[in-house]
This record gives structure tokens, C-alpha cells and sequence, in this order.
């Protein structure tokens, strides 16, 4: 375990189903991250969030919708779903924006179906 | 558009053979510069990292990298690979006043007995 928890592990999901994903860390960091990795492209940084506040959304369709009630939670809420949305779901943080050069911890990802 | 390139999408090597992964920026300015490794099943590991000081950086398992500012460049490489390198390499970069972690596409290395 890497001190960031992801669940669930795998989730497989109609078109029109409503479900979130959650991250949780417990090492005091401040930062928190969403990746979506697909294959043979590069991890794409979905949203940021530092001391609760989101500062970067990179552009993510609104059936993706972040919530981060506190530093050590992060839930990503999932509507209406596309086929193309199917992919590897990261979180990742670290100490805090200005400390992020000092290293992210991963965690092992959902793996997402939409069907 | 600014990024991270690998070169390499896959690579197959036999076990003992020497490993260069490349990885280009494509940033100006400071910029620090990371390597993970994902392998199967299991979450992005930090193999090693550059902010500054001695561009030949050593990391775990035996893996080094070499940054070489006039290429925008940040090889990985190790002397000799095992079965159990077999896994995701991702080149990564935070550029200067950016702060997050900006992903090349990955390379995907197998290791042959």
C-alpha cells in the first residue's frame, strides 16, 4: 500500500448509471490529483485540488464531477458516462502545490467499464 | 503544444542486455524531472527524480538517468536488465511555476528470460 487508497478496484458501468470513485490518503498531505490514464496515451491530468480547493480543471466533460470535502478525501462523481470514458481512474498527492516537485504517491487506480 | 515525449512505445529486451529509454521536453525554463515505473497491476513508483546539482541522477533497482539541458533530454537507463524490470516507464516533468506533473505516453519494456 502506498498510503493512498483507491475504491473501488474495478467498476463496470451502464451509460446511464450514476456512481463515484473515492481516494483517501492519511499522510498529511494537501494536495490531492485526478488522472485518467488510457492506453498508449499520456496520463492526463483531470483535476487539482490544494487545501480543499480545486485550482485546476483541465477541461473534463461536467459527467465528471469532483467533490473534496477535506484534505485526506477526494470522490469523483460519474454520470452519463461515454464508452470512451472507460480507462484507469488515478489519484495521487502530495505535501501541497508549492511542495508538489517533492513527490506524488499514486494509488493503485480504478479501472473503469462503461458499457 | 508543450509536452513530454518518449520515444518508445514498446521495447523488448533479453535478460542481462543494457536499457536506454528516451524522454524529451519540451518545456523552457526550470524544470524538475521524474521517472516512474508502473508494473503489472500496481501503482506509479518514483524510480528517480532531478531538480538540480549533478545531472546523472541514480535511482532504485539500479536504474540512472542523465539530464542533458541542451537537449531537453532525460534518459533512463540501466547497465543490465532482469525478467522483473518488465514493466511502464513514464518520463515526467514539472515545468517551472507550473506545479503538477506533466506525463510522456509511456513505454511499455519486456524482459525475456
Amino acid at each position: 500500500e502506498t498510503g493512498v487508497t483507491q475504491t473501488p478496484r474495478h467498476l463496470v458501468m451502464g451509460m446511464t448509471n450514476k456512481k463515484s470513485l473515492k481516494c483517501e490518503q492519511h499522510l498529511g498531505h494537501n494536495a490531492m490529483y485526478w488522472y485518467k490514464q488510457s492506453a498508449k496515451k499520456p496520463l492526463e491530468l483531470m483535476f487539482v485540488y490544494n487545501f480543499k480547493e480545486q485550482t485546476e480543471n483541465n477541461s473534463v466533460p461536467s459527467r465528471f464531477s469532483p467533490e473534496c470535502p477535506n484534505s485526506s478525501h477526494l470522490f469523483l462523481h460519474l454520470h452519463t458516462l461515454q464508452p470512451e470514458d472507460s480507462a484507469l481512474y488515478l489519484c495521487a498527492s502530495s505535501q501541497d502545490l508549492t511542495l508538489s516537485a517533492y513527490g506524488y504517491t499514486f494509488g493503485s487506480g480504478t479501472r473503469l467499464t462503461v458499457v | 503544444a508543450q509536452s513530454v515525449s518518449q520515444h518508445n512505445h514498446h521495447v523488448i529486451l533479453s535478460e542481462a542486455a543494457s536499457l536506454e529509454l528516451g524522454c524529451n521536453y519540451s518545456y523552457g525554463g526550470t524544470v524538475n524531472l521524474f521517472w516512474y515505473v508502473q508494473y503489472p497491476g500496481q501503482h506509479l513508483q518514483l524510480l528517480l527524480k532531478y531538480f538540480s546539482g549533478d545531472p546523472l541522477v541514480k535511482g532504485i533497482k539500479g536504474f540512472e538517468a542523465e539530464f542533458i539541458k541542451s537537449k531537453f533530454s532525460f534518459n533512463l537507463r540501466k547497465p543490465s536488465v532482469q525478467w522483473s524490470d518488465t514493466a511502464e516507464y513514464f518520463c515526467a516533468v514539472i515545468p517551472g511555476g507550473y506545479n503538477k506533473l506533466i506525463f510522456g505516453a509511456g513505454t511499455r519494456l519486456a524482459v525475456h528470460p
